[in-house]
């Protein structure tokens, strides 16, 4: 079975500067996706950025951008010039490829993201 | 215009009763899901339908039943509540085909006494 585990469980970081989160997860399959979602306390889960296991281009979205290592089977999560908006939970999560079968996401344990002023 | 929506966005209960989580998509998409993140904000797959179709169900108590009358709705009904049942429920959606994106609700946070 796939897991997906963030090893952070809190993180904190000065607004304006970099904070990067960590993400490993384990698969045998080799077409899949990654995702990172955010939670912030309203409690909805909003996609941050996503990742094709098939494109060695890491994926960037604005001030969020990932680092996808498939051979390490790690993808982290990089907030540039962070913001007082950016405080939430953070989510990795695995899908499975394909258009049969499960399309379940995996969900990582979440890290806790603070912004200091 | 909302796209994924839950009703009620809260419900408390007594241990024992029976309830029911509504949710509605208005994407087009073919496939719903319900998620269940417990106290630790751990979250985790309970049901998938396809085109109405039941396609995963984790292992979870058979107390909670879902229903999809239709590709747009997605409902759970929950038996005879326990205190462990006390989470937020999520409903997604999604297109097989298309981005792979699931869109979730805004959840419900189901507390159990």
């Amino acid at each position: 079975a796939q897991t997906v585990t963030q090893s952070q469980p809190e993180m904190s970081v000065q607004e304006a500067e970099t904070v990067t989160l960590s993400c490993t997860y384990d698969t045998s399959e080799s077409d899949y996706y990654l995702f990172w979602y955010k939670q912030p306390p309203s409690r909805q889960m909003i996609l941050v950025i996503r990742q094709e296991a098939y494109k060695q281009q890491n994926a960037t979205e604005n001030r969020f951008s990932v680092n996808f290592q498939k051979a390490a089977k790690s993808f982290s999560l990089k907030i540039s010039d962070s913001q007082l908006g950016d405080a939430a939970m953070y989510f990795c999560a695995y899908r499975r490829g394909g258009i049969q079968g499960a399309q379940k996401l995996v969900f990582g344990q979440g890290t806790r993201l603070t912004i200091n002023p | 215009d909302t796209a994924v929506s839950q009703t009620p966005k809260y419900l408390v209960t007594q241990m024992g009763n029976d309830k029911s989580i509504k949710c509605e998509q208005n994407l087009g998409h073919d496939t719903m899901y319900w998620y269940k993140q417990d106290s630790k904000k751990f979250l985790k797959i309970m049901f998938s339908y396809n085109n109405k179709e039941l396609i995963i169900n984790e292992t979870v108590p058979n107390r909670f039943s879902p229903k999809s009358p239709d590709k747009a709705h997605l409902n759970l009904h929950i038996n005879s509540l326990e205190l462990g049942d006390s989470a937020v429920y999520f409903c997604a959606s999604s297109q097989v085909t298309g981005g792979n994106e699931q869109f979730f609700g805004p959840g419900t946070r189901l507390t159990v006494l």
